[in-house]
């Protein structure tokens, strides 16, 4: 199946400071990326549609200058926590499917996640 | 509102067993579900995908029922091991590549 790589896979910040995490495809191409926040025990919450080439379309609720996403190529895909705050704290999840090349479009590959700790 | 359930207490059973799991959901027609498997700590692993026009699916020890009356699909593991523990997750296309998740339910299969 295709991949899709997250890094970092954990990370410890102070309060205050900014966080970045990448998501890449590694064997093909997403114009449209995902990423998810998951508490524990819960379900995963989309956040954000990432779009390669234009600008991220946020789920109500969730603040853009906060959570700043940038989709720069066809194989990564950003998300910055920007003034982080031990309420970030979360497990952070991207997406992207894959659409040709004999993948059933509608299938969604993961990373590996990321667990952001904010101290 | 638009909502996706699943058992919130987990399953526990014998290996060689059957588990079943559920997943409901109300104010969606969703034209396929998903189930994925999530490890502690890892993101979701795509298992099967089910159609509308579709009443069961299976892929080796796995089976999964679609009833778009009821609202409601059914995953099944068969002959069951210890490996098989983990998180599964329920999922449904509301529009283009966006997918939304039930909240998993956890299984642990008993040696």
């Amino acid at each position: 199946g295709a991949v899709v790589s997250q890094h970092p896979s954990r990370v410890i910040c102070k309060s205050g400071t900014s966080v970045k995490i990448e998501c890449r495809s590694l064997d093909f191409q997403a114009t449209t990326m995902f990423w998810y926040r998951q508490f524990p025990k819960k379900s995963l919450m989309l956040m954000a549609t990432s779009n390669e080439g234009s600008k991220a379309t946020y789920e109500q609720g969730v603040e853009k200058d906060k959570f700043l996403i940038n989709h720069a190529s066809l194989t990564l895909s950003t998300l910055t926590v920007t003034s982080a705050h031990p309420e970030d704290s979360s497990f952070y999840i991207c997406s992207a499917s894959v659409t040709g090349g004999g993948f059933v479009n509608t299938e969604a590959f993961f990373g590996q996640g990321t667990r952001l700790t904010v101290v | 509102s638009q909502k996706i359930e699943q058992n919130s207490e987990a399953l526990n059973i014998q290996e060689g067993k059957t588990a079943t799991l559920t997943c409901n959901y109300t104010n969606y027609s969703p034209a396929y579900l998903q189930w994925y498997r999530q490890d502690p700590g890892r993101g979701p692993v795509f298992l099967l995908l089910i159609r509308e026009n579709e009443k069961e699916k299976r892929k080796e020890r796995l089976k999964v029922t679609f009833d778009t009356t009821l609202k409601q699909s059914l995953f099944h593991i068969t002959a069951s091991q210890p490996a098989d523990s983990a998180t599964y997750l329920c999922a449904l296309n509301t529009g283009g590549f966006k997918t939304i998740f039930g909240a998993g339910t956890r299984l642990f299969v008993k040696a």
